[in-house]
């Protein structure tokens, strides 16, 4: 069966300093990858998707990005963040359609 | 591109009865409709999806409705039980290429005892 991690679970920051969120797929080949962000009481945004290996489309133009290294490794990148960054991570993978969510990383930036 | 507005956005009901939550989308092309039930500080979690090809679906006391000529879907919730208590989100996409969803702003569920 497939499973999905993300790492860290929880992370606090100060503004100006870099970021990185990983995220790995195991148990399926070529899958579509996505990162989101949610802040508190709200939606999901869409921020990054990839459909292979250095594939990387941008939703929202922002100061982060994303990079995927491997088939199923996926990582989100800052290298300056911001308050505004704070919020909850989701990465979330699909093959061919459902799309599965992972644990989420929680942000907070000070 | 396709958006979708998910109503209401806050829903009280009485355990026993029954939840619906209503979305609507435009983009007429959109073919996967897939609901996900997040619980405070955890993963949204698909609770049942559907296809265009089918205008109903139902997995127990769970249910949703498609109507393409009227693009909305719905889920209904039947004999609804504390544990239902949660945010919904619907999402919209298609079956194709990056396959990315859309999702519905949410609805605040809460289940009275």
């Amino acid at each position: 069966s497939q499973t999905i991690h993300q790492w860290p679970a929880t992370l606090v920051q100060p503004v100006g300093s870099p970021l990185s969120l990983e995220c790995t797929v195991e148990g399926t080949s070529n899958p579509n990858l996505y990162w989101y962000r949610q802040a508190a009481g709200r939606g999901l945004q869409l921020l990054f998707y990839s459909v292979g290996i250095g594939q990387i489309s941008s939703e929202v133009p922002q100061n982060l990005s994303a990079s995927r290294p491997q088939d199923r490794q996926f990582i989100l990148s800052s290298k300056k963040l911001l308050l505004s960054d704070s919020g909850f991570y989701l990465c979330a993978w699909s093959r061919p359609d459902t799309q599965y969510f992972g644990p989420g990383t929680r942000l907070t930036v000070l | 591109g396709e958006n979708v507005e998910q109503h209401p956005s806050t829903l009280s009901v009485q355990e026993g009865d029954s939840a619906v939550i209503k979305c609507t989308y435009s983009d007429s092309a959109s073919n996967y409709f897939p609901w996900y039930k997040q619980e405070l500080g955890k993963r949204p979690q698909l609770i049942i999806d559907i296809r265009s090809n089918v205008g109903e679906k139902k997995d127990q006391r769970i249910a949703v409705t498609l109507n393409k000529t009227a693009k909305h879907f719905s889920l209904h919730i039947t004999e609804t039980q504390p544990e239902d208590s949660a945010v919904y989100f619907c999402a919209a996409s298609r079956l194709a290429g990056a396959q990315k969803l859309v999702f519905g702003q949410g609805t605040r569920l809460t289940i009275n005892p």
